[in-house]
This record gives structure tokens, C-alpha cells and sequence, in this order.
């Protein structure tokens, strides 16, 4: 049972360079979401995407670009990478359309921009 | 704008000894309010989800309240298998969800 899988899980970039992170879920849920998270701040929202077809901003989409790839994939990209967005990253997903339940998440992507 | 403020931020126990973590919550329609476990490198899971004031959910040694502006997580004679971030968070009818910053929680034998 994958449940949400992300890859990669570490990575680390140079200033400027880019990269995609990638999320698969198996549960066949709608809604998948791409959370930020650094030390004090919790889980700040980056994009969402509440069904196939469809993208949000969140809270901190600036350096981000997303693609919901089919229902079961969501990917985000960093077009040029700055240390601001040296962070753990998480994938989530949920069944229910608009988002009133659990979310599942991922083991999280560490990512370093030196 | 749904805000979400957790106290402490950090709390240590002894083994056994009881307490409670605090989830403040000021949303504009209450759609449930969810806690999560987070451990050391990896992401958050999900606990409970209360959705109404007065409602309470249990598992093992961990209790859920919900009030009209607040929820508690109450741990009873806690483990050091307990220790862990807890996480709460209300979901908006936009489909996102506002995190709290999380108690990290250390329980010593």
C-alpha cells in the first residue's frame, strides 16, 4: 500500500538551477496539494489542485510552478532555485472535493539550494 | 483568513506524566478541525477529525476536544513512543487547509 510517493527524497541544487519534484498517490483521491515546511513555521501551502484539470495558488506560490498531470500525479517545479527555497517539501492528498477531509501525506522531498 | 495558533511549542514530560496541548482556531465557517502526528523525517499522519463543539475522539492515550474557539489534545500517562510534533489544522471551503506550527512533544523515560 504506497498510499503518496514523492521523489526524490533528497536534492540538492546550485542558485538558478531547476528541477521538478514529483508526487504519485494510489488512493485515488481528487484533491492534491504541495506544502513547504521549515523550522518554526509549520506547513505553508504552495499550490493545490482540488480536481484533475484544475490549479490553485496557496500561500507561498512565488518561485513555483505546478502540473496535474493526470488524477494521480501532481509535480512542482522550481524554474531557478534560490536558498529561500531551501525546505522540506510534502505532498498531500485527499479523497473529498472541496477539502473537509484527512489529508494524506508523503515522506517529504528535502531539497538544499546552495 | 483562517488562522491557526498551537501552544506550547515545545513540551517535555516524564513518562507518565499527563497534559494537554492547545489548538486556538478563528475560521470563518468551522469545517472540521484534523490533528496530525508528525515524527522526525517524515510527513504528518493523520489522528483525529472533530467537527462539531463538544464532540471528543480517543485513541490509546490521546484524547481530542473541540470547544467553540478551541480543541485540546490530552495525553494521558504518556510513552516515550509518544514523543512526536502534533500538528492541528482546519480545512477552508476553498479546498486548502491552515496548519498551527505543532508542539513537539519529548517524552523521557
Amino acid at each position: 500500500n504506497a498510499g503518496v510517493t514523492q521523489t526524490p527524497k533528497f536534492q540538492v541544487l546550485k542558485t538558478g538551477q531547476s528541477m521538478t519534484l514529483q508526487c504519485a498517490q494510489d488512493m485515488n483521491h481528487n484533491s492534491m496539494y504541495w506544502y513547504r515546511q521549515d523550522p518554526g513555521m509549520g506547513l505553508r501551502l504552495i499550490y493545490y489542485s482540488a480536481s484533475e484539470g484544475t490549479t490553485d495558488k496557496g500561500e507561498v506560490p512565488n518561485g513555483y510552478n505546478v502540473s496535474r498531470l493526470n488524477k494521480r500525479e501532481f509535480s512542482l517545479r522550481l524554474e531557478s532555485a534560490a536558498p529561500s527555497q531551501t525546505s522540506v517539501y510534502f505532498c498531500a492528498s485527499t479523497r473529498q472535493v472541496p477539502n473537509t477531509g484527512e489529508l494524506f501525506f508523503g515522506e517529504g522531498s528535502r531539497l538544499t539550494v546552495l | 483568513e483562517d488562522q491557526v495558533t498551537q501552544s506550547p511549542e515545545a513540551l517535555r514530560l516524564q513518562e507518565g506524566e499527563s497534559s494537554s496541548l492547545n489548538c486556538s482556531y478563528t475560521v470563518s465557517g468551522l469545517r472540521g478541525l484534523f490533528w496530525y502526528r508528525q515524527d522526525p523525517g517524515k510527513g504528518p499522519e493523520f489522528l483525529f477529525t472533530l467537527y462539531s463543539a463538544g464532540e471528543e475522539k480517543e485513541k490509546e492515550r490521546l484524547k481530542a476536544t473541540l470547544t467553540k474557539k478551541e480543541s485540546f489534545l490530552h495525553i494521558t500517562a504518556p510513552k516515550p513512543e509518544d514523543s512526536a510534533t502534533y500538528l492541528c489544522a482546519v480545512p477552508s471551503a476553498a479546498g486548502k487547509s491552515t496548519f498551527g506550527d505543532g508542539t513537539t512533544l519529548t517524552v523521557k523515560p
